[in-house]
């Protein structure tokens, strides 16, 4: 079975402008997450989706979103960049609620 | 609120030594799930292993175990006779029922840097 894929893997994007991140579940997954990690403030948990609709949200400001489609991938919008931004975007998937996450590659998001 | 701490920020060893990496965490919750989970330097979050609250039996996976102790709540995980590939980050993760809305999340300790010298 594939695993979780995100594309793009690296993007540079300046200040001000908007990005879209995608992930795709592993097959039979639901639930689809996103977490961001910073040398500074670790894994933060972003949001999560389940069958399209907006499960659970962590502390992040309106400029990130997200959404899932009916096949279960999912995107993540930033949109109004901040040098802050910059950070690794790691999505997840799990067949449902408390069972195990598993993690893509990440997408490596740069603002300069 | 969750927490989970991971004292140990970066570790070295050398090749064959035996290693244990702390993981202390806080939860009110009755029923939660503790994981730990490898980051190479490709940075993919590599599943270990899940443990629920209510299973505090110990698992030896090959040369990995770990320790589930509920009355210091602790997870502490052990590599036996470490090798260059095990150099990784390792995260330590707790999940729960997140009591304000439907739904869990991974809050995740500090990381701990694991150097493996030959």
């Amino acid at each position: 079975k594939a695993g979780v894929t995100q594309t793009p893997r690296y993007l540079i994007k300046t200040r001000g402008q908007q990005v879209t991140l995608s992930c795709s579940p592993i097959s039979g997954h639901r639930s689809v997450s996103w977490y961001q990690q910073t040398p500074g403030q670790g894994l933060q948990f972003l949001f999560e989706y389940f069958s399209e609709t907006q499960r659970n949200k962590g502390n992040f400001p309106g400029r990130f979103s997200g959404r899932q489609f009916s096949n279960s991938r999912s995107e993540m919008n930033v949109s109004t960049l901040e040098l802050g931004d910059s950070a690794l975007y790691l999505c997840a998937s799990r067949t449902g609620e408390q069972e195990t996450q598993y993690f893509g590659p990440g997408t490596r998001l740069l603002v300069l | 609120a969750q927490k989970v701490t991971q004292a140990q920020t970066e570790i070295s060893v050398v090749e064959k030594e035996d290693v244990t990496l702390d993981c202390v965490y806080e939860t009110r919750d009755t029923t939660y799930y503790l994981f730990w989970y490898k980051q190479p330097p490709s940075g993919e979050l590599v599943f270990l292993i899940r443990r629920n609250s209510f299973d505090e039996q110990n698992e030896i996976s090959g040369r990995y175990s770990w320790n589930f102790q509920k009355s210091t709540s602790s997870f502490n995980f052990t590599i036996t006779a470490s090798q260059v590939v095990d150099s990784a980050v390792y995260f330590c993760a707790l999940s729960g029922r997140f009591r304000e809305t439907s739904g869990s999340r991974l809050t995740f300790g500090e990381g701990t840097q694991l150097t493996v010298n030959p």
